[in-house]
């Protein structure tokens, strides 16, 4: 599986956008970039994914850089709700769009916002 | 509401004591997941069903067993319960086809 490396921790202040990027330098072409993340005491919640083009929903946007060799998750403007541990995965998919589901999970980014 | 919804939430027991954690999901969705949550190992999935009667090993079933005889539920059963698998689990699940997986709140469970 092609891994992926984020930073330990990142801190944000309250209504700053927040960019929080990740490497993954041997992706395939059949990787897709997915970013979830897990609040305090919560399972792991998913937030957006993205093959080649830039993506955006209600709860961030995800920039993929040309090569595909890194991405950033985007928080427009932080909450204290948005504290978690953010995780960068890859996860294949045959061409019929068919996935077997696991998501290997690295350890992730864990933002702090502050007041 | 749309939920994976996992029992107990929270349970200590005693080595060899057989145990079992309820999982359901009320989306219809065909696959369905464990994984376990450990300090500086991150999640690691356990097993995985993807449809009804079909089930299959993650990348640690050992001392795990579970089932799959109705759509919205996926039991992880623990026959003889040892210490090192003392975790937080979690339990997900997610539509044929779609890209997000939803999890569920997760149980911590405690083998002394």
């Amino acid at each position: 599986d092609a891994k992926t490396t984020q930073p330990n921790s990142m801190e944000s202040n309250e209504e700053e956008p927040v960019h929080l990027p990740c490497n993954h330098s041997t992706i395939s072409g059949t990787d897709y970039i997915h970013w979830y993340r897990q609040l305090p005491s919560q399972g792991p919640e998913y937030v957006i994914h993205g093959l080649t083009s830039n993506v955006n929903n209600r709860m961030a946007s995800l920039a993929i850089a040309e090569d595909r060799k890194s991405s950033t998750l985007i928080l427009h403007r932080a909450t204290l709700r948005d504290a978690a541990v953010y995780y960068c995965i890859l996860r294949v998919y045959n061409a019929g769009g068919t996935s077997y589901g696991k998501l290997t999970f690295g350890q992730g980014t864990i933002l702090t916002v502050h007041p | 509401e749309a939920q994976v919804t996992q029992n107990p939430r929270y349970l200590i027991t005693v080595t060899g004591k057989k145990l079992t954690v309820t999982c359901s999901q009320n989306m219809n969705h065909e696959y369905m997941s464990w994984y376990r949550q450990d300090p500086g190992l991150g999640l690691r999935q356990i097993y995985y069903s993807m449809n009804v009667e079909v089930t299959d090993k993650g990348d640690v079933p050992e001392g795990y067993k579970v089932s799959r005889k109705e759509k919205r539920n996926f039991p992880l059963i623990l026959e003889s319960p040892s210490p090192n698998q003392t975790s937080l689990y979690f339990c997900a699940s997610r539509r044929t086809g779609s890209y997000e997986q939803y999890f569920g709140p997760g149980t911590r469970l405690t083998v002394t």
